[in-house]
């Protein structure tokens, strides 16, 4: 199917331990970014990307790997999850370099315990 | 910080009524956008103003820009119970390639 899509759609982690949150968009899209939301905060940009093997640092990014090894997808690793990174994580695209218009993945609600 | 801040936080109108939303930026933009996102799901686009640009309508929405002010507004006309959803606003920054959202309005319209 057409579109973007995350995975999983919710998960729950202990502390300390590694989790990928995967982003995947058929569009060839050539940006993509990753955001967190929480309450009271909106949502805040953790790592976006102009195009494969090209990331760069959003306002939170602390705690945080990603990787484009190829266009399509943009996986988001938390390498030592904590209780403060329990959130909803939104993946999207975007076409051109002027973004006229992001496409939103349905989101992951990711819980660390 | 937050680029974009949204006011009011929340906005509760009856069906039929206007909805206004607010929405203040710190930095020069590109170009403005709106979102909205209904309860558990991710957001979606409804309209975009450049940063020439003072205001622009799509149907029901009517979206203002005053760059001096560094402020936009979205009305949303004759609202629908379906209209119930967060409202975001989200710059592009001329520095960055990426969107900042602020906080967001919640709008509930009661039937």
């Amino acid at each position: 199917d057409a579109g973007i899509t995350q995975s999983p759609r919710y998960k729950i982690t202990e502390t300390g331990r590694q989790v990928t949150l995967m982003c995947h968009q058929t569009w060839s899209h050539s940006y993509m970014f990753w955001y967190r939301q929480d309450l009271g905060h909106g949502l805040r940009l953790i790592y976006y990307s102009a195009a494969a093997d090209i990331t760069d640092k959003g306002e939170v990014p602390d705690g945080y790997v990603v990787s484009r090894s190829k266009t399509e997808n943009f996986p988001l690793t938390l390498e030592s999850a904590t209780r403060s990174q329990t959130s909803v994580y939104f993946c999207a695209s975007s076409e051109s370099s002027v973004i006229t218009e992001a496409f939103f993945g349905q989101g992951t609600r990711l819980t660390v315990v | 910080s937050q680029q974009g801040e949204e006011d009011p936080q929340a906005l509760s109108i009856q069906e039929g009524e206007n909805a206004t939303m607010n929405c203040s930026y710190k930095t020069s933009i590109n170009n403005l956008q709106w979102y909205r996102q209904n309860s558990g799901r991710g957001l979606v686009h409804l309209i975009l103003i450049r940063s020439n640009e003072r205001e622009k309508h799509s149907g029901r929405l009517r979206v203002t820009l005053d760059t001096s002010k560094k402020s936009s507004s979205l009305l949303i006309t004759a609202s629908r119970a379906a209209d119930t959803a967060s409202y975001f606003c989200a710059t592009e920054n001329t520095g960055r390639r990426a969107l900042t959202f602020g906080s967001g309005t919640r709008l509930q319209v009661q039937p």
